[in-house]
């Protein structure tokens, strides 16, 4: 079962921020959270990942609460190109790595 | 980032023949491989894990005799669905990880098989 839990769904205006949040609420130490996002019919797509501190990078940035328990995937300017299914997975990151995937956020941009 | 490729990007087959499907990293090396199954508007199934050189590791559920996994190089991975019937008409997606590169696993576009 996916570690993760996600609203199902999202509207977004175009040309404004998206917040998308995840509760990971039994994550351990050494879990690190990750962002994927599905455009329809596609491979997933890596965002962003972090462990403890905030990440941001020329895609998104990624706010974890200090107790870890939740994070906030945030698009700073969505674009119509943006909608798509977000995936939120928490996992440990070495080698032996594997995803479970839960339903995700399916993120719609509205012109 | 990465590229992943798989082969073919669609294919019809009828039921009872064999289908491949090839997983490259074009630019890297991936020590492991990952192979997931995705189902109309359902989110996406591990279905192993595959490591080179070695027998991949299955998921629980997975018939592993059913979905035949090669992993005979650093860049290549094949998925073979054996027999197939039209319930195995799916989504198929690999995944690699990239040694030494962080701890992203980058994804290829996928191969949308049907089976009549």
């Amino acid at each position: 079962d996916a570690k993760t839990t996600q609203p199902p769904s999202m509207d977004c205006a175009e040309g404004r921020a998206a917040n998308l949040p995840c509760n990971h609420s039994t994550i351990s130490g050494n879990e690190y959270v990750y962002w994927y996002r599905q455009i329809h019919s596609q491979g997933p797509q890596y965002i962003i990942h972090g462990l403890k501190n905030n990440e941001t990078n020329e895609m998104a940035s990624l706010i974890i609460t200090e107790d870890r328990k939740s994070s906030t995937l945030i698009l700073p300017h969505a674009t119509l190109r943006d909608t798509a299914v977000y995936y939120c997975i928490v996992e440990v990151g070495d080698y032996g790595q594997n995803f479970v995937f839960g339903p995700g956020t399916r993120l719609s941009v509205l012109p | 980032g990465a590229v992943v490729s798989q082969h073919p990007s669609r294919v019809i087959c009828k039921s009872g023949t064999s289908v491949k499907i090839e997983c490259r990293s074009l630019d890297f090396q991936a020590t492991t491989m990952f192979w997931y199954r995705q189902f109309p508007k359902k989110s996406l199934m591990l279905m192993a894990t595959s490591n080179e050189g070695s027998k991949a590791t299955y998921e629980q559920g997975v018939e592993k005799d059913k979905f035949l996994i090669n992993h005979a190089s650093l860049t290549l991975s094949t998925l073979t669905v054996t027999s197939a019937h039209p319930e195995d008409s799916s989504f198929y997606i690999c995944s690699a990880r990239q040694w030494e590169a962080g701890d992203e696993q980058f994804f290829g576009p996928g191969t949308r098989l049907t089976v009549l």
